[in-house]
């Protein structure tokens, strides 16, 4: 998985909690996205990140947030889950979008709100 | 924004024939169609991508073709094997992702 580890990898929680969610990268690529991915729903964007403290809203980012303050690091933070917040979180990485947008996943999050 | 349809959603073949999974795409301005496969509990991994400026590419059993005219795509894979099941992404744009192929092949 391309030196690209998530933490935890299955994590089962209440409605109304906070969750977090961690992306380690060992390859030093400056591009780092989260997306979610549900039946019928391929793979959606949630955040991106650029560089260190540079992030930008994806296609479903309503209740998400993120963090990024070390290049290795990318932190996926649910204020409040909800039940619709159960999903498959996948972290990705990208050396050089502008030469083409090849990205190497991580093992993914399974995550289920009560 | 970018919108990519993936066809079809399931594809059934039997060892040793041909699949063909298809991506249509609405960004003319996308320049780069990268496919992804993802086996069970794990995560896509890149198989084969093209960029814009070229028509075809081929590596061993995998191919993909692009027609920017009419804005497809399409991954071809010959001589299927078992161990070619998974479900297959086609990607346009920025991180727009086609809903999947689950390609299931029949030994």
């Amino acid at each position: 998985d391309a030196g690209i580890t998530q933490s935890p990898r299955h994590k089962v929680t209440e409605t109304g909690t906070p969750v977090t969610l961690r992306c380690h990268q060992t390859e030093n690529h400056r591009y780092m996205y989260w997306y979610r991915q549900d039946p019928g729903h391929g793979l959606r964007l949630i955040h991106y990140s650029y560089g260190v403290k540079d992030t930008d809203k994806g296609e479903v980012s309503d209740g998400y947030s993120v963090s990024r303050s070390k290049t290795e690091d990318f932190l996926l933070t649910l204020e409040s889950a909800t039940s619709s917040q159960t999903s498959v979180y996948f972290c990705a990485i990208s050396e050089n979008p502008g030469r083409g947008e090849t990205q190497y996943f991580g093992p993914g999050t399974r995550l289920l709100v009560l | 924004g970018e919108n990519v349809e993936q066809h079809p959603s399931t594809l059934s073949v039997q060892e040793g024939d041909s699949a063909v999974i298809k991506c249509t795409y609405s960004d003319s301005a996308s320049n780069y169609f990268p496919w992804y496969k993802q086996e069970l509990g794990k995560g896509p991994q890149l198989i084969i991508d093209i960029r814009s400026n070229v028509g075809e590419k081929k590596d061993q059993r995998i191919a993909v073709t692009l027609n920017k005219t009419a804005k497809h795509f399409s991954l071809h894979i010959t001589e299927t094997q078992p161990e070619d099941s998974a479900v297959y992404f086609c990607a346009a744009g920025k991180s727009t992702f086609g809903d999947g192929t689950t390609l299931t092949v029949k030994p």
